[in-house]
């Protein structure tokens, strides 16, 4: 089965820092890697993905994430954050080209807070 | 495109009432699925279908029903509802399951 885990709840940066969001993941198959974004009272955008081609990956809103087999990662960075950043995110992952039908399976999330 | 839509927005039910939570996306996507989002728990899925007449449980089923009569549409039925079942509901679809999922806005749903 697979799981996902995103370490810390809650992650607070200050306006024009780094943002450094952490997910590992656990899959038996090579997964597909999803990040994405909820603002208040909205459903999930995605803001990028992974699907065995580029490690490195760039979305939208000047995101990107690096795929890292070895460390079983997947961390969402963005060199400077901007107030209009503060949401919640989830990363996630399927089974990839050989996985099952059941879809995604999330990480409990993690709120971002962006001190002015 | 209106892409994946969801009726009602907000819903409040008494203990053991029964409803339909309506999704319906215009893409043409064969895989559709239901999650609940409660607050510390991230999304957990309820029911998916891989198409038209074709549905299986995902890891939270329990207390609720799915059909899939067209491709278009996959409504969640709550056949009894339980103060458990208060949650943000969320419909979502794609091309298949292992491809990134659209989601749509949420049923917020209270079961008193």
């Amino acid at each position: 089965a697979q799981s996902v885990t995103q370490l810390g709840s809650h992650v607070s940066v200050s306006e024009g820092a780094l943002v450094l969001l952490r997910c590992n993941y656990s899959s038996s198959v090579p997964p597909y890697l999803f990040w994405y974004v909820q603002y208040p009272n909205q459903g999930l955008q995605l803001l990028l993905k992974y699907t065995s081609a580029a490690t490195l990956v760039k979305g939208i809103n000047g995101f990107e994430a690096e795929f890292k087999k070895s460390e079983t990662s997947f961390h969402l960075t963005k060199p400077s954050a901007h107030m209009s950043d503060a949401a919640e995110y989830f990363c996630a992952v399927t089974g990839g080209g050989g996985g099952g039908a059941d879809g995604l399976t999330f990480g409990k999330g993690t709120h971002l807070i962006i001190q002015p | 495109n209106a892409g994946v839509t969801q009726t009602p927005k907000f819903q409040v039910l008494k203990t053991g009432q029964s409803m339909t939570l309506q999704c319906a996306q215009d893409m043409n996507h064969e895989y559709m699925s239901w999650y609940r989002q409660d607050p510390g728990m991230g999304l957990r899925l309820i029911h998916y279908s891989v198409g038209a007449g074709i549905t299986d449980q995902g890891e939270v089923p329990n207390g609720y029903n799915v059909s899939r009569s067209t491709t278009e549409d996959f409504p969640l039925r709550l056949l009894s509802a339980a103060p458990s079942q208060t949650s943000v509901y969320f419909c979502a679809s794609s091309v298949d399951a292992t491809y990134e999922q659209y989601f749509g806005p949420g049923t917020r749903l209270t079961v008193t």
